[in-house]
């Protein structure tokens, strides 16, 4: 089992410029979850999928961010014309079940917007 | 918002000495807690989990929950260097997906 799996690990962006980040979920895992994690804000959650269908992006930034996952072993994370205060290290989540807080977490990728 | 408190924000222990680290959740519909521990550079591993009033073991770990209060602890004996890291707190609702983290403790044991 080789864990959640995201691409790229690094990634630095021009302001203005679009950044798509991907996440491969532990096979036979129904929850998949977006978070954000910086310094200042900790580990913010902004969206979740179960059983692919989108549940919940109430943490996603509106206008520049969404989710697809248009099946059961990729998902991705696009943001439209960064900004600096994007910059963060984007983790993919994945879980058995979706009521349970065993979460199994990618290395993650950290964007840069420079 | 549900909010997730940690504290401290830092720790210094020595190698071989007790780390404890503390956790409030603002959300009185909480009834799961998570520690979850993250290396520098790595990505949050779960720890231990707790669900009922009371304390639980594994090694060197060990949590307790009072639910009437909200507050979890998770206290670290015979501290080692390895045991570095940032640990994350995180709650959850019965039934529900959102799992929310807590800022994190940043905890260093010295050699």
């Amino acid at each position: 089992n080789a864990g959640v799996i995201q691409t790229p690990r690094h990634k630095v962006t021009g302001k203005g410029q679009e950044a798509t980040l991907w996440c491969e979920p532990i096979s036979g895992h129904s929850a998949v979850f977006w978070y954000r994690q910086t310094i200042v804000q900790g580990l913010e959650f902004l969206t979740y999928f179960r059983n692919q269908a989108p549940i919940d992006d109430s943490g996603m930034p509106k206008e520049r961010f969404s989710a697809q996952m248009p099946n059961q072993s990729h998902s991705t994370l696009k943001i439209q014309s960064t900004q600096p205060q994007d910059s963060a290290v984007y983790l993919c989540a994945s879980s058995l079940v979706a009521n349970t807080g065993q979460l199994y977490f990618g290395e993650g990728s950290k964007l840069t917007v420079l | 918002q549900q909010k997730v408190q940690q504290s401290p924000e830092s720790l210094i222990v020595p190698e071989g000495g007790m780390a404890s680290l503390n956790c409030t959740s603002s959300d009185r519909n909480v009834d799961y807690f998570w520690w979850y521990r993250q290396h520098s550079g790595k990505s949050p591993k779960m720890l231990m989990s707790i669900f009922s009033n009371g304390e639980k073991e594994e090694g060197r770990f060990t949590v307790h929950l009072n639910k009437a209060s909200l507050h979890t602890s998770l206290h670290i004996r015979d501290s080692q260097p390895s045991d570095s890291a940032l640990y994350l707190c995180a709650a959850s609702r019965t039934g529900g997906y959102k799992v929310v983290f807590g800022s994190g403790t940043r905890l260093l044991v010295s050699p």
